[in-house]
């Protein structure tokens, strides 16, 4: 059973590029989150794809945007790079719309894909 | 706002012994989850034990157990007989119940030692 996979594992772009990130979620999962990972720190929520739609977002620009498919994949996109974009950017994937309301359900994380911007 | 600390930057430990890793957390809501996430070099987080704010009986998993002291706003993890395959980082979550936006602290480096 594969788990939540995502690419690319590791990527370098200059300031002022765009680049896509994309996320498969683990089999039987609905549910897409995007975590920001800076260096150091613990991971923080962009948002969150439920139904090919953005359900919920964390305090991040619109720089960055997403999308899911209908096969419930995932993409996050970031405009105009920022050296401080540069960090492990983790998708994790869940059923249904509502974390916890799932009962035992929890967050499956990817390896994520490490950003440089230099 | 919902914020998570934890005070330990880095933690050692022999192979073997018991350690505890602490985290306190900020909310002002009743009905919440509480989380211990374990990220090794591989970078996968990977859940290590969860916790309902309304049990009061403390979450074990094998030799993962917790300490919740509600009333304290405290969630620290317990490792018995710490194995090698236990350095990492690990990082204490929590999230509301009517939310998915899941909070984490900045992580405790956690050094298993032969």
């Amino acid at each position: 059973d594969a788990g939540v996979t995502q690419s690319p594992t590791h990527l370098i772009k200059t300031r002022g590029q765009q680049v896509t990130l994309r996320c498969s979620p683990k089999s039987g999962h609905d549910t897409v989150s995007w975590y920001q990972q800076a260096l150091g720190q613990g991971p923080q929520f962009i948002f969150q794809y439920y139904e090919e739609e953005e359900r919920q977002r964390g305090n991040f620009p619109d720089r960055f945007s997403g999308h899911q498919f209908p096969n419930y994949s995932s993409e996050l996109n970031v405009n105009a790079l920022l050296l401080g974009d540069s960090a492990l950017y983790l998708c994790a994937s869940s059923w249904g719309a509502l974390l916890v309301r799932s009962g035992a359900n929890v967050l499956t994380f990817g390896a994520g894909s490490r950003l440089t911007v230099l | 706002a919902q914020t998570v600390t934890q005070s330990q930057p880095e933690m050692s430990v022999q192979e073997a012994e018991t350690v505890t890793l602490s985290c306190t957390y900020d909310t002002s809501e009743n009905n919440y989850y509480l989380f211990w996430y374990k990220q090794p070099p591989s970078r996968q987080m990977i859940l290590v034990i969860r916790q309902e704010a309304y049990k009061q009986q403390n979450a074990t998993e094998n030799r993962f157990s917790v300490n919740f002291q509600k009333a304290a706003k405290s969630f620290s993890l317990k490792i018995s007989d710490s194995q090698l395959g236990d350095t990492a980082m690990y990082f204490c979550a929590f999230i509301l119940y009517n939310n998915n936006d899941m909070r984490f602290g900045a992580g405790t480096r956690l050094t298993v030692k032969p």
